[in-house]
């Protein structure tokens, strides 16, 4: 377990509504990454941070924007949720090796 | 694009049985693998890593590593219950070592 919290853990919203969910991480890891798991699509990268105000784009990054003003904090948000972001959001961090540990995900229902 | 594929399952072994969890890749340049397990409801977890050609064990799980047929697996051997779960291989590269996973196999055991 690398302390690493995700809020809300539930959500659900309605279409065309911003939201954002929070990683916090407390093992001062330098990568972090947001993931979406769908049934038959295992887990799809969104975007990922490798350092303070450092982000990139994932496999499926559309619709979806982050930012990372400090080390702990990783921000993902939907700027205008849609019925197919309905998902389960994870957030995992990685230290100084590449193995990644995961937090207690998110799950939102977009209606 | 890399791709990681997985016999998406599900696989029922009985207890006490080996079960066997494949994985195929077509990144020949992948150098490493990962094998996350992920009981329902919880997020992954990581089980085993292997960087080099070859078996490498743990307890009572055997990762396997095949780069010139581009194929890895995971052998459970005396399978529990306990071990009934979604099994998860993923392959990491970038700059920020983001991992690509494959879809899960689904495995059962029964008692």
């Amino acid at each position: 377990d690398a302390g690493i919290t995700q809020s809300p853990r539930h959500k659900v919203t309605e279409t065309g509504t911003p939201v954002t969910l929070r990683c916090h991480q407390t093992e001062n890891h330098r990568y972090m990454y947001w993931y979406r798991q769908d049934p038959g699509h295992g887990l799809r990268l969104i975007h990922y941070s490798y350092g303070v105000k450092d982000t990139d784009k994932g496999e499926v990054s559309d619709g979806y924007s982050v930012s990372r003003s400090k080390t702990e904090d990783f921000l993902l948000t939907l700027e205008s949720a849609t019925s197919s972001q309905t998902s389960v959001y994870f957030c995992a961090t990685a230290g100084g090796q590449e193995t990644q540990y995961f937090g207690p995900g998110t799950r939102l229902l977009v209606l | 694009q890399k791709e990681v594929e997985q016999n998406s399952g599900p696989l029922s072994v009985p207890e006490g049985a080996i079960a066997s969890l494949n994985c195929t890749y077509s990144d020949r340049g992948s150098q490493s693998f990962f094998w996350y397990r992920q009981y329902s409801g919880k997020s992954p977890e990581l089980i085993m890593f292997i960087y080099s050609n070859g078996d490498k064990e743990d307890g009572r799980f055997t990762a396997q590593l095949n780069k010139a047929s581009q194929y890895v697996s995971l052998l459970i051997r005396d399978s529990q219950p306990s071990d009934s779960a979604t099994y998860l291989c993923a392959s990491p590269g970038g700059s920020a070592r983001q991992l690509t996973f494959g879809s899960g196999t689904q495995l059962t055991v029964l008692p």
